[in-house]
């Protein structure tokens, strides 16, 4: 089975703070996402990855960074954390055409 | 942007009935595929049905694409409690649109035992 983890399933941050999310896959996938989820928006793409050090913007990146040094992990950045960040974040990863495979989330408070 | 939009946005059922939910989206699609979410977790990929397949069977689920509607519904039968969760709806309009997925805003489903 392929398995995504992320770093955390809670954090709590302070505005301004300098957020690191991670999230890593054990399959070779060469496509990794981040997603946030809010309710009533449905899950919003953020970022996403082709391959080692490669990165596109989704539909919502302003306020986040990437980084794919390796091809198992793809990192969310968020430089300077606000809190319309607060969030619930999922990372996936996708082999063959289609289906992604989830991580369990991250759920992040900026107060 | 959403493109795919789930009807109705909650449902409530009982143990056994059948609970049907529909996706629209608006542009090309390469696939549409569901998904389901427990509370507070990640998605868990259910079922993908290509844009030249019409009806597609996985165990108690039976989805169905309309491409001429730009339509999709997912049909889950004989439903279980454990079937509590939020579903979505995700399409893939192909290299075109860089193999992303967008999702709906998801429909929202509590079966009561």
């Amino acid at each position: 089975d392929v398995k995504v983890t992320q770093s955390s399933r809670y954090l709590v941050k302070r505005t301004g703070e300098k957020v690191f999310l991670e999230c890593v896959q054990d399959m070779d996938h060469e496509n990794m996402f981040w997603y946030r989820q809010d309710p009533g928006l449905g899950l919003r793409l953020i970022y996403f990855s082709y391959d080692v050090k490669m990165k596109e913007k989704g539909d919502i990146p302003e306020g986040y960074s990437v980084s794919r040094e390796k091809k198992e992990r793809f990192s969310l950045i968020l430089e300077s954390a606000s809190t319309n960040q607060t969030s619930m974040y999922l990372c996936a990863s996708k082999g063959r055409p289609g289906e992604q495979y989830f991580g369990p989330g991250t759920r992040l408070t900026v107060t | 942007s959403q493109q795919g939009e789930e009807d109705p946005q909650a449902l409530s059922i009982q143990e056994g009935e059948n609970a049907t939910m529909n996706c629209s989206y608006k542009t090309s699609i390469n696939n549409l595929q569901w998904y389901r979410q427990n509370s507070g977790r990640g998605l868990v990929h259910l079922i993908l049905i290509r844009s030249n397949e019409r009806e597609k069977h996985s165990g108690r689920l039976r989805v169905t694409l309309d491409t001429s509607k730009k339509s999709s519904s997912l049909l889950i039968t004989a439903s279980r409690a454990a079937d509590t969760a939020s579903y979505f709806c995700a399409t893939d309009a192909g290299r075109a649109a860089g193999n992303k997925l967008t999702f709906g805003g998801g429909t929202r489903v509590l079966v009561k035992p």
